[in-house]
Protein backbone atom coordinates (compact mmCIF):
# COMPACT_ATOMS: atom_id res chain seq x y z
CA UNK A 1 0.00 0.00 0.00
CA UNK A 2 0.91 3.62 -0.96
CA UNK A 3 1.98 5.11 1.68
CA UNK A 4 1.18 8.90 3.16
CA UNK A 5 2.78 11.17 5.51
CA UNK A 6 1.53 13.64 8.05
CA UNK A 7 2.38 16.06 10.26
CA UNK A 8 1.64 14.57 14.18
CA UNK A 9 -0.22 17.57 15.66
CA UNK A 10 -0.84 20.92 14.07
CA UNK A 11 -2.86 24.07 15.98
CA UNK A 12 -4.92 26.73 14.70
CA UNK A 13 -7.24 29.50 16.02
CA UNK A 14 -10.54 29.45 15.52
CA UNK A 15 -12.29 31.17 12.28
CA UNK A 16 -8.86 30.79 10.70
CA UNK A 17 -8.16 28.67 8.04
CA UNK A 18 -6.38 25.71 8.32
CA UNK A 19 -4.31 23.65 5.92
CA UNK A 20 -2.95 20.12 6.49
CA UNK A 21 -0.34 18.87 3.94
CA UNK A 22 -0.10 15.23 3.18
CA UNK A 23 2.87 13.71 1.28
CA UNK A 24 2.22 10.68 -0.71
CA UNK A 25 4.89 10.24 -3.30
CA UNK A 26 4.82 7.04 -4.30
CA UNK A 27 0.57 7.48 -5.00
CA UNK A 28 -0.36 5.27 -8.30
CA UNK A 29 -2.08 6.48 -10.99
CA UNK A 30 -5.69 4.70 -9.88
CA UNK A 31 -5.26 5.50 -5.88
CA UNK A 32 -7.87 8.31 -4.45
CA UNK A 33 -6.85 10.21 -2.06
CA UNK A 34 -9.19 10.22 1.05
CA UNK A 35 -9.51 12.20 3.99
CA UNK A 36 -11.32 10.60 7.56
CA UNK A 37 -11.48 12.56 10.47
CA UNK A 38 -12.03 10.95 14.29
CA UNK A 39 -12.92 13.02 17.14
CA UNK A 40 -12.22 11.89 20.43
CA UNK A 41 -13.98 8.49 21.36
CA UNK A 42 -15.61 8.42 18.16
CA UNK A 43 -15.67 6.36 14.53
CA UNK A 44 -13.98 8.01 11.69
CA UNK A 45 -15.77 10.35 9.64
CA UNK A 46 -15.80 10.97 5.44
CA UNK A 47 -14.26 14.09 5.11
CA UNK A 48 -12.96 14.41 1.19
CA UNK A 49 -12.17 12.51 -1.25
CA UNK A 50 -10.39 12.97 -4.80
CA UNK A 51 -8.29 11.60 -7.97
CA UNK A 52 -6.60 14.45 -10.02
CA UNK A 53 -8.61 17.46 -9.40
CA UNK A 54 -9.32 19.88 -6.37
CA UNK A 55 -12.87 19.19 -4.70
CA UNK A 56 -14.74 21.06 -2.62
CA UNK A 57 -17.81 19.75 -0.38
CA UNK A 58 -19.43 21.76 2.55
CA UNK A 59 -17.14 20.65 4.94
CA UNK A 60 -13.47 21.14 3.40
CA UNK A 61 -12.09 21.90 0.44
CA UNK A 62 -8.88 19.28 -1.35
CA UNK A 63 -5.98 21.13 -3.21
CA UNK A 64 -4.13 18.03 -5.13
CA UNK A 65 -0.98 18.95 -6.02
CA UNK A 66 -0.28 18.72 -10.29
CA UNK A 67 2.22 15.94 -9.81
CA UNK A 68 -0.01 14.39 -7.03
CA UNK A 69 2.53 13.18 -4.87
CA UNK A 70 1.23 15.45 -1.99
CA UNK A 71 -2.77 16.93 -1.17
CA UNK A 72 -4.01 19.18 1.14
CA UNK A 73 -6.88 19.40 3.06
CA UNK A 74 -8.34 23.08 3.71
CA UNK A 75 -11.00 23.88 5.98
CA UNK A 76 -11.93 27.82 5.70
CA UNK A 77 -12.82 28.56 8.78
CA UNK A 78 -11.84 26.20 11.74
CA UNK A 79 -14.37 25.85 14.98
CA UNK A 80 -13.72 24.40 18.39
CA UNK A 81 -15.91 21.00 16.97
CA UNK A 82 -13.00 20.65 14.10
CA UNK A 83 -10.42 19.63 17.07
CA UNK A 84 -9.83 15.87 15.80
CA UNK A 85 -7.18 13.96 14.37
CA UNK A 86 -7.08 13.95 10.51
CA UNK A 87 -6.00 10.95 8.64
CA UNK A 88 -4.88 11.37 4.86
CA UNK A 89 -5.60 7.67 3.10
CA UNK A 90 -4.62 6.60 -0.27
CA UNK A 91 -7.34 3.68 -1.66
CA UNK A 92 -5.79 2.01 -3.86
CA UNK A 93 -7.57 0.05 -6.58
CA UNK A 94 -9.03 -3.54 -6.57
CA UNK A 95 -8.26 -2.74 -2.78
CA UNK A 96 -10.88 -2.89 0.30
CA UNK A 97 -8.58 -1.34 2.32
CA UNK A 98 -8.87 1.95 3.99
CA UNK A 99 -5.12 2.12 5.26
CA UNK A 100 -4.83 4.35 8.69
CA UNK A 101 -1.46 5.80 9.78
CA UNK A 102 -1.38 7.60 12.85
CA UNK A 103 -3.17 11.15 11.46
CA UNK A 104 -2.56 15.02 11.94
CA UNK A 105 -3.81 16.26 15.34
CA UNK A 106 -5.64 19.25 15.21
CA UNK A 107 -6.00 21.62 18.20
CA UNK A 108 -8.43 24.68 17.69
CA UNK A 109 -7.19 27.34 20.17
CA UNK A 110 -10.65 29.51 21.12
CA UNK B 1 -32.64 7.76 10.82
CA UNK B 2 -30.04 5.66 9.38
CA UNK B 3 -26.80 4.46 11.03
CA UNK B 4 -24.44 2.22 12.29
CA UNK B 5 -25.05 0.59 15.49
CA UNK B 6 -22.30 -0.62 17.13
CA UNK B 7 -22.95 -2.56 21.30
CA UNK B 8 -22.12 -1.94 23.71
CA UNK B 9 -20.48 0.87 23.94
CA UNK B 10 -18.30 -0.39 26.64
CA UNK B 11 -17.44 -4.03 27.25
CA UNK B 12 -15.42 -5.83 30.19
CA UNK B 13 -14.37 -9.49 29.96
CA UNK B 14 -12.05 -11.76 31.51
CA UNK B 15 -9.12 -13.56 29.80
CA UNK B 16 -9.59 -16.80 28.60
CA UNK B 17 -13.49 -15.79 27.47
CA UNK B 18 -14.80 -15.50 24.01
CA UNK B 19 -16.57 -12.19 23.36
CA UNK B 20 -18.97 -11.51 20.59
CA UNK B 21 -19.18 -7.45 19.71
CA UNK B 22 -22.61 -6.24 17.82
CA UNK B 23 -22.72 -4.26 14.21
CA UNK B 24 -26.12 -3.44 12.83
CA UNK B 25 -26.94 -1.14 10.08
CA UNK B 26 -29.57 0.27 8.12
CA UNK B 27 -28.43 1.70 5.50
CA UNK B 28 -28.81 -0.77 2.81
CA UNK B 29 -25.21 -1.22 2.47
CA UNK B 30 -23.49 -4.39 0.71
CA UNK B 31 -20.33 -3.88 1.98
CA UNK B 32 -19.11 -4.10 6.52
CA UNK B 33 -15.53 -3.81 7.80
CA UNK B 34 -14.29 -4.41 11.13
CA UNK B 35 -11.46 -2.35 12.25
CA UNK B 36 -9.29 -2.34 15.40
CA UNK B 37 -7.54 0.62 17.16
CA UNK B 38 -4.97 0.71 20.17
CA UNK B 39 -4.19 4.37 21.98
CA UNK B 40 -2.45 6.36 19.30
CA UNK B 41 -2.42 4.76 16.58
CA UNK B 42 -4.22 4.41 13.03
CA UNK B 43 -7.14 1.75 12.83
CA UNK B 44 -6.61 -1.66 11.23
CA UNK B 45 -8.50 -3.68 9.17
CA UNK B 46 -9.82 -7.07 10.96
CA UNK B 47 -11.93 -8.63 8.77
CA UNK B 48 -14.41 -7.06 5.70
CA UNK B 49 -17.69 -8.53 4.03
CA UNK B 50 -18.83 -7.19 0.60
CA UNK B 51 -21.92 -9.80 0.55
CA UNK B 52 -24.37 -12.23 2.58
CA UNK B 53 -22.42 -15.44 3.40
CA UNK B 54 -18.85 -14.00 2.35
CA UNK B 55 -15.89 -12.09 4.14
CA UNK B 56 -12.51 -12.01 3.64
CA UNK B 57 -9.78 -11.41 6.02
CA UNK B 58 -7.68 -8.51 6.74
CA UNK B 59 -4.29 -7.44 8.18
CA UNK B 60 -5.07 -8.67 11.83
CA UNK B 61 -7.54 -11.75 11.29
CA UNK B 62 -5.99 -13.86 14.08
CA UNK B 63 -7.88 -14.65 16.89
CA UNK B 64 -11.15 -13.16 15.56
CA UNK B 65 -13.94 -14.52 13.75
CA UNK B 66 -17.01 -12.83 11.84
CA UNK B 67 -20.33 -13.73 10.45
CA UNK B 68 -22.27 -12.20 7.41
CA UNK B 69 -26.23 -13.69 7.95
CA UNK B 70 -28.12 -10.69 7.34
CA UNK B 71 -27.42 -7.58 5.06
CA UNK B 72 -27.65 -5.96 8.21
CA UNK B 73 -25.39 -7.35 10.46
CA UNK B 74 -21.64 -8.25 11.17
CA UNK B 75 -20.92 -9.62 14.16
CA UNK B 76 -17.45 -9.69 15.11
CA UNK B 77 -15.87 -12.68 18.08
CA UNK B 78 -13.19 -12.04 20.00
CA UNK B 79 -11.85 -15.08 21.01
CA UNK B 80 -9.66 -16.35 23.63
CA UNK B 81 -7.10 -17.01 20.84
CA UNK B 82 -6.59 -13.10 20.30
CA UNK B 83 -3.46 -12.38 22.76
CA UNK B 84 -4.15 -8.54 23.04
CA UNK B 85 -7.94 -8.05 22.77
CA UNK B 86 -8.12 -4.75 25.06
CA UNK B 87 -8.44 -2.39 22.64
CA UNK B 88 -11.13 0.34 20.58
CA UNK B 89 -13.62 -1.88 17.58
CA UNK B 90 -14.92 0.06 15.07
CA UNK B 91 -17.40 -1.33 12.76
CA UNK B 92 -18.15 0.41 9.02
CA UNK B 93 -19.81 -0.22 5.96
CA UNK B 94 -20.02 1.27 3.02
CA UNK B 95 -22.67 1.15 -0.09
CA UNK B 96 -20.37 -0.94 -2.61
CA UNK B 97 -16.93 -2.03 -2.68
CA UNK B 98 -16.11 0.87 -5.29
CA UNK B 99 -12.78 2.92 -4.57
CA UNK B 100 -15.04 6.27 -4.47
CA UNK B 101 -18.15 5.07 -2.10
CA UNK B 102 -17.21 6.75 1.86
CA UNK B 103 -17.02 4.40 4.39
CA UNK B 104 -19.39 5.65 7.36
CA UNK B 105 -18.59 4.34 11.56
CA UNK B 106 -19.85 3.46 14.31
CA UNK B 107 -19.59 4.88 17.81
CA UNK B 108 -17.36 1.69 18.26
CA UNK B 109 -16.80 -0.45 21.38
CA UNK B 110 -14.58 -0.41 23.62
CA UNK B 111 -13.32 -3.81 25.19
CA UNK B 112 -10.90 -4.33 28.02
CA UNK B 113 -10.43 -8.05 28.76
CA UNK B 114 -8.32 -8.70 32.02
Amino acid sequence: DAKTTQPNSMESNEEEPVHLPCNHSTISGTDYIHWYRQLPSQGPEYVIHGLTSNVNNRMASLAIAEDRKSSTLILHRATLRDAAVYYCILRRGGSEKLVFGKGTKLTVNP
Amino acid sequence: DGGITQSPKYLFRKEGQNVTLSCEQNLNHDAMYWYRQDPGQGLRLIYYSQIVNDFQKGDIAEGYSVSREKKESFPLTVTSAQKNPTAFYLCASSKTRQLTYEQYFGPGTRLTVT
